[in-house]
């Protein structure tokens, strides 16, 4: 079964400073990879997703992710972090693109904390 | 459009009790799915549903019945109501399977 590792369930970093959160996968084949975010009271937003057209993927708010297949991650960076990245983040993987079920498997979250 | 709507935001249930978490989509979408969200645990799906009168089980399907009737609606059912079940739930469409699912606000419920 497919399974998803985020290393760091708390991460702090100042602002200005790079962001890395990390993420690992378990799959046999390609899957598709997501990385959601989660403001406080609120529900799942998306930030990116890799299909395999292109292993740097670009998404919202300058955050981007880099898929590496040799070392089945997915880690998601930004060069500068602000004061309104301070959230909790989420990667998710399908859960086997030829079952065809639609199925996300989230990894645990990593809330960053982004000091002044 | 509203997106995925969800009600309540917020519900205190006593162990036993039943009731349906709501959650509507007005972007047509063909998938909907359900999961509850605990500390520590991320999210794990409940149920799911890739069109009108199909639904299968996820993750962690017991003490939850689902239905989808129609394309916009996908309720969530709770039979009898256990602590275990505390938890903040949220709904998620999709266009089809494997497209990015789009997330409501979130129900939190307290089971006493």
């Amino acid at each position: 079964a497919q399974s998803v590792t985020q290393l760091g369930s708390h991460v702090s970093v100042s602002e200005g400073a790079l962001v890395l959160l990390r993420c690992n996968y378990s799959s046999s084949v390609p899957p598709y990879l997501f990385w959601y975010v989660q403001y406080p009271n609120q529900g799942l937003q998306l930030l990116l997703k890799y299909t395999s057209a292109a292993t740097l993927v670009k998404g919202i708010n300058g955050f981007e992710a880099e898929f590496k297949k040799s070392e089945t991650s997915f880690h998601l960076t930004k060069p500068s972090a602000h004061m309104s990245d301070a959230a909790e983040y989420f990667c998710a993987v399908s859960d086997d693109n030829s079952s065809n079920t639609g199925k996300l498997i989230f990894g645990q979250g990593t809330t960053l904390q982004v000091k002044p | 459009n509203a997106g995925v709507t969800q009600t309540p935001k917020f519900q205190v249930l006593k162990t036993g009790q039943s009731m349906t978490l709501q959650c509507a989509q007005d972007m047509n979408h063909e998938y909907m799915s359900w999961y509850r969200q605990d500390p520590g645990m991320g999210l794990r799906l409940i149920h799911y549903s890739v069109g009108a009168g199909i639904t299968d089980q996820g993750e962690v399907p017991n003490g939850y019945n689902v239905s989808r009737s129609t394309t916009e609606d996908f309720p969530l059912r709770l039979l009898s109501a256990a602590p275990s079940q505390t938890s903040v739930y949220f709904c998620a469409s999709s266009y089809e399977v494997g497209e990015t699912q789009y997330f409501g606000p979130g129900t939190r419920l307290l089971v006493l």
